[in-house]
């Protein structure tokens, strides 16, 4: 059972639009929530992360917004450009370990 | 300062080998995480280690094992390989182990398995 659930499969938008990819959760043991990026063949790296005390944490382009009533957060990305295009997986972790639930990844492609 | 590193890149084993995956964690890190990841999929928890014992583990079998070192680098064992074994196997390295510890990921080692 996917205990993290994530949306779109996969998303195109032109340069400089706003990508948005959607992801929601059952377990109310979940308090950390981290944004992953993967190019093909690398690691997936951390590009931002929310706790639930916080409902929008922005970092640079990367806005993740939080509703915890719903159970789900969410990825803005601003000004998408042809090098964002890459796989994108929501996370969430309880607090006592980083033990994370992977969301199934959102394949972005920016078009120039 | 390196970051996550791991041996080797590629393997290709058959069906029933066994197969030892190696992780360097980042600098300062006391802790080690595996992922299975499958092409096209999520990576799938395995285990994590820290002070050199197993701490939290994945719904993997008793084929997947581990182990960590004093100088806090950790292997990963899988005996009696399957088919379904076949996938990209990532390190992640944190130092501490509750969930706002960042972990950062290796390159990872695929494996494939004939």
């Amino acid at each position: 059972q996917q205990q993290v659930k994530q949306s779109p499969q996969s998303l195109i938008v032109q340069k400089g639009g706003i990508s948005i990819i959607n992801c929601a959760y059952e377990n109310t043991a979940f308090d950390y929530f981290p944004w992953y990026q993967q190019f093909p063949g690398k690691g997936p790296a951390l590009l931002i992360a929310i706790r639930p005390d916080v409902s929008e944490k922005k970092e640079g382009r990367f806005t993740i917004s939080f509703n915890k009533s719903a159970k789900q957060f969410s990825l803005h990305i601003m000004d998408s450009q042809p090098g964002d295009s890459a796989t994108y997986f929501c996370a969430a972790s309880p607090y006592n370990f980083n033990k994370f639930y992977f969301g199934s990844g959102t394949k972005l492609n920016v078009k120039p | 300062d390196a970051g996550v590193t791991q041996s080797p890149t590629h393997l290709i084993k058959t069906r029933g080998q066994q197969v030892t995956l190696r992780c360097s964690p980042k600098s300062g890190h006391d802790t080690v995480s595996w992922y299975q990841q499958a092409l096209g999929q999520e990576p799938q928890f395995i285990f994590q280690y820290y002070e050199e014992e197993e701490r939290q583990r994945g719904n993997f079998p008793d084929r997947f094992s581990g182990h960590q070192f004093p100088n806090y680098s950790s292997e990963l064992n899988v005996n009696a390989l399957l088919l379904g074994d076949s996938a990209l196997y990532l390190c992640a390295s944190s130092f501490g182990h509750l969930s706002t510890d960042t972990q950062y990921f290796g390159p990872g080692t695929r494996l494939t398995v004939l």
